[in-house]
């Protein structure tokens, strides 16, 4: 079974500059998540999506930051304009659904550097 | 009050030794609760759900003290391969809604 995948796996880019990072999450799975994983730290939740809704944005730094997931499948999260303290690997994680607990699954994530 | 806690360590422990991390949560609506994995530069990967009764799978088990709000790992017989970061998650409500990670704990085994 394809796992999630995630492009690009690096990218540095100067302050103020954009950038935007896609996610494929594995078929049928109806949950979506991005996660900031600063170095030392442990993941933070950026934006979940139940098909393409947004479930829970709450941590989602909206006036650089966003994120669509349209037709429910894949995603892209976009910063606009990076900041230095935006370092930091950016994982896509996807499971089942909301009706159940079920186990989320990591893209190998994408990291950035802020210069 | 972060509302994931746990001691960063890291760990030093010696091959066949015993192990154990502790998590505490603040949020009295978390409904489940999971360890992770994370491998140097890698991604996080499930190593076990925490039920309320405990559970157990081979050198690994977990458990969960709801009145006292926190979360348990105990690995026992370490291995070299178990050097790594173990992540505690909890979750508010169901289906993974609200998740919080841990900021980890570092866990290194010495031959």
């Amino acid at each position: 079974e394809a796992g999630v995948a995630q492009s690009p796996r690096y990218k540095i880019i100067e302050k103020r500059q954009s950038v935007a990072f896609w996610c494929n999450p594995i078929s049928g799975h109806a949950t979506l998540y991005w996660y900031q994983q600063i170095l030392g730290q442990g993941p933070k939740l950026l934006i979940q999506f139940q098909n393409n809704g947004v479930v829970d944005d709450s941590q989602l730094p909206k006036d650089r930051f966003s994120a669509e997931r349209l037709k429910g499948v894949d995603s892209t999260l976009k910063i606009q304009p990076a900041k230095l303290e935006d370092s930091a690997v950016y994982l896509c994680a996807s499971s089942l659904g909301a009706e159940r607990n079920t186990e989320a699954f990591f893209g190998q994530g994408t990291r950035l550097t802020v210069v | 009050r972060k509302e994931v806690e746990q001691d960063p360590g890291p760990f030093n422990v010696p091959e066949g030794a015993t192990v154990a991390f502790n998590c505490t949560y603040s949020n009295s609506a978390s409904q489940s609760f999971f360890w992770y994995r994370q491998d140097c530069r890698k991604e996080p990967k499930l190593l076990m759900s925490v039920y309320s009764s405990g559970n157990e799978d081979g050198r690994f088990t977990a458990q969960l003290n709801r009145a006292s709000q926190y979360i348990s790992l105990l690995i026992r017989d370490s291995k070299l391969s178990d050097s790594a970061t173990y992540l505690c998650v909890a979750v508010e409500g169901w289906g993974y809604q609200k998740v919080t990670f841990g900021t980890g704990t570092k866990l290194q085994v010495i031959p």
